[in-house]
């Protein structure tokens, strides 16, 4: 069974560009979580989606955003970047109920210059 | 949602030694769970153990659950060069709460 794919793997934005990044979650899973890390604050909670909707946000402001299709895969966008939102940015598929493991992609390195 | 913090923040063995990483968290949980990430990559899962269990094991891994002292612990027995990587821990409370983990412990197993 395929794993969890993001694309691209690798990005170089410049300040005050957009982004688009995408997941496909394993095949059957219905939950996609987001997540940036960075050496200095570590793994932080993005947003995640279940069937189409957001059902969960982490504290990151509005130039953060995503959606998720029928098909179960997902965006996340972020607006107007800024050199801080340097990070890699990973993606994790669950079957859909909470506590449940969680299947990580390998993730897209997001560099903004 | 509520985040574990591991500790140590920082581990360095020989290989075939143990390696012990511990995670506390705040209030009462149904399971938690232990995930790896090899440097630049995504988290892989170890192992889930549940609130009712005290112990479990998978490999070379084995984890513990104290409800009472609110922790767990990771004991990766015959450390291998393969095993350098960083430790998350993710408690579960209840409901549609999303997975947190904290900073990590970063494990380095020196051949």
């Amino acid at each position: 069974k395929a794993g969890v794919t993001q694309t691209p793997r690798y990005l170089i934005k410049t300040r005050g560009q957009q982004v688009t990044l995408s997941c496909s979650p394993i095949s059957g899973h219905r939950s996609v979580s987001w997540y940036q890390q960075t050496p200095g604050q570590g793994l932080q909670f993005l947003f995640e989606y279940f069937s189409e909707t957001q059902r969960n946000k982490g504290n990151f402001p509005g130039r953060f955003s995503g959606r998720q299709f029928s098909n179960s895969r997902s965006e996340m966008n972020v607006s107007t970047l800024e050199l801080g939102d340097s990070a890699l940015y990973l993606c994790a598929s669950s079957l859909g109920q909470s506590g449940t493991e969680a299947f990580f992609g390998q993730g897209t390195r997001l560099t903004v210059v | 949602s509520q985040q574990g913090e591991e500790d140590p923040q920082a581990l360095s063995i020989q290989e075939g030694e143990n390696a012990t990483m511990n995670c506390s968290y705040k209030t009462s949980i149904n399971n938690l769970q232990w995930y790896r990430q090899n440097s630049g990559r995504g988290l892989v899962h170890l192992i889930l153990i549940r609130s009712n269990e005290r112990e479990k094991h998978s490999g070379r891994l084995r984890v513990t659950l104290d409800t009472s002292k609110k922790s767990s612990s990771l004991l990766i027995t015959a450390s291998r060069a393969a095993d350098t990587a960083s430790y998350f821990c993710a408690p579960y409370a209840s409901g549609n709460t999303p997975l947190v983990f904290g900073k990590g412990t970063r494990l380095s197993v020196i051949a």
